[in-house]
């Protein structure tokens, strides 16, 4: 089975800066990577997906993930974070008629 | 648009009663499946379905029944609820069974077993 790590639990940022959140798969073989996002008392959003065309994939809301296959990574970043960002996030991989995700990034935006 | 729409959003039940968290989708989505939300944990698939009368086991199936008489209905059914199953609930459906389709979520249904 495919398993997701998704580095800390919880990331507080200033408005405006970088907003980095990691996330790492075990995989032999490339998989297809998703990013989600969950507002409070929301089901989940997809946020961005890589399905092998490119390896760094733009999504909503100016987000953006990176594949690296080396590394066996898919960090989600966004150069400038607003309010509007706070939110849960998480990083799934799928297999077959499974997915799999990561324990999710809680990510706080300080004014 | 309604999408997924899950019933009920919110329900209490004791130990050992039985309920069914229901499941629409009106996207024609093949694909439906069952996860549960809890803290620290993520979300790990109950039960999932690639088409009507077609079911399988996820990762935490047990204690948990699914059946797919229709394209558009995908219930949960909790024989004897027990403390543990309290958690937040949500259905996710997909046009595509394959690894690229993209999981659509309902709002979710949180459960509290006493």
């Amino acid at each position: 089975a495919q398993s997701v790590t998704q580095l800390g639990s919880h990331v507080s940022v200033s408005e405006g800066a970088l907003v980095l959140l990691r996330c790492n798969y075990s995989s032999s073989v490339p998989p297809y990577l998703f990013w989600y996002v969950q507002y409070p008392n929301q089901g989940l959003q997809l946020l961005l997906k890589y399905t092998s065309a490119a390896t760094l994939v733009k999504g909503i809301n100016g987000f953006e993930a990176e594949f690296k296959k080396s590394e066996t990574s898919f960090h989600l970043t966004k150069p400038s974070a607003h309010m509007s960002d706070a939110a849960e996030y998480f990083c799934a991989v799928s297999q077959g008629n499974q997915f799999y995700f990561g324990t999710g990034t809680s990510l706080t935006v300080i004014p | 648009n309604a999408g997924v729409t899950q019933t009920p959003k919110f329900q209490v039940l004791k130990t050992g009663q039985s309920m069914t968290l229901q499941c629409a989708q009106d996207m024609n989505h093949e694909y439906m499946s069952w996860y549960r939300q809890d803290p620290g944990m993520g979300l790990r698939l109950i039960h999932y379905s690639v088409g009507a009368g077609i079911t399988d086991q996820g990762e935490v199936p047990n204690g948990y029944n699914v059946s797919r008489s229709t394209t558009e209905d995908f219930p949960l059914r909790l024989l004897s609820a027990a403390p543990s199953q309290t958690s937040v609930y949500f259905c996710a459906s997909s046009r595509q069974i394959t690894n690229t389709g993209e999981l659509f979520f309902g709002e979710g249904s949180r459960l509290t077993v006493l």
